[in-house]
């Protein structure tokens, strides 16, 4: 099985910081990665997918960038309706879910 | 538009079985599969499978193999998911999610507990 690690757990950041979240698979998941927000109580939703992609309606201050076993979500311009968990989802083999990083605002 | 609704929530004694359903509109229910994933309160997400709703053939991941049934209603453009000889690890929040480049739409979950 895939294993795909998130780090940080949580992170700490201010209203207009630029912030940075990682998935590392345990093998070459070949770009296969999908990035989705969750916010308490919600359903999740997806930001971007193919590593890179943006989901139609998601806005630009997202992006999403890696390859291999290395993967990243940033977000530009850190927003206070962008508190929530962001769960990284491997599809390449048996598919797998990262153990989320909690974004909190400071 | 394009929406998966969920049936309401549940709660079971150990040893029960229980039968949740997502009903798919907007869009042609044998063009996309549908996919079951797991959240236990408080904790992350866990892909379970998923259904050609074409077909009708059901994919289980390793942990989700023997207790757990995917099926459909294609008339209904309805996917089910059910549980059979429920334990108390089994109490968790049940998403569909439809594969679009990414699972674009999702179910509110339905929240299944499972207690004495």
């Amino acid at each position: 099985d895939i294993q795909m690690t998130q780090s940080p757990s949580v992170l700490s950041a201010s209203v207009g910081d630029r912030v940075t979240l990682s998935c590392k698979a345990s093998q070459n998941i070949n770009k296969n990665l999908d990035w989705y927000q969750q916010k308490l109580g919600e359903a999740p939703k997806l930001l971007i997918y193919f590593t890179n992609n943006l989901q139609t309606g998601i806005p630009s201050r997202f992006s999403g960038s890696g390859s291999g076993t290395d993967y990243t979500l940033t977000i530009s311009s850190l927003q206070p309706e962008d508190v929530a968990t962001y769960f990284c989802f491997q599809y390449n083999s048996g598919p797998t879910f990262g153990a989320g990083t909690k974004l909190e605002l400071k | 538009q394009i929406q998966l609704v969920q049936s309401g929530p549940e709660l079971k004694k150990p040893g029960e079985s229980v039968k949740i359903s997502c009903k798919a509109s907007g869009y042609t229910f044998t063009d996309y599969a549908m996919h079951w994933v797991k959240q236990a309160p408080g904790k992350g997400l866990k892909w379970m499978g998923w259904i050609n709703t074409y077909t009708g053939k059901p994919t289980y991941a390793d942990d989700f193999k023997g207790r757990f049934v995917f099926s459909l209603e294609a008339s209904a453009s309805t996917a089910n998911l059910q549980i059979s000889n429920l334990k108390n690890e089994d109490t968790a929040t049940y998403f569909c999610a439809r594969p679009g480049g990414g699972f674009d739409y999702w179910g509110q979950g339905v929240m299944v507990t499972v207690s004495s």
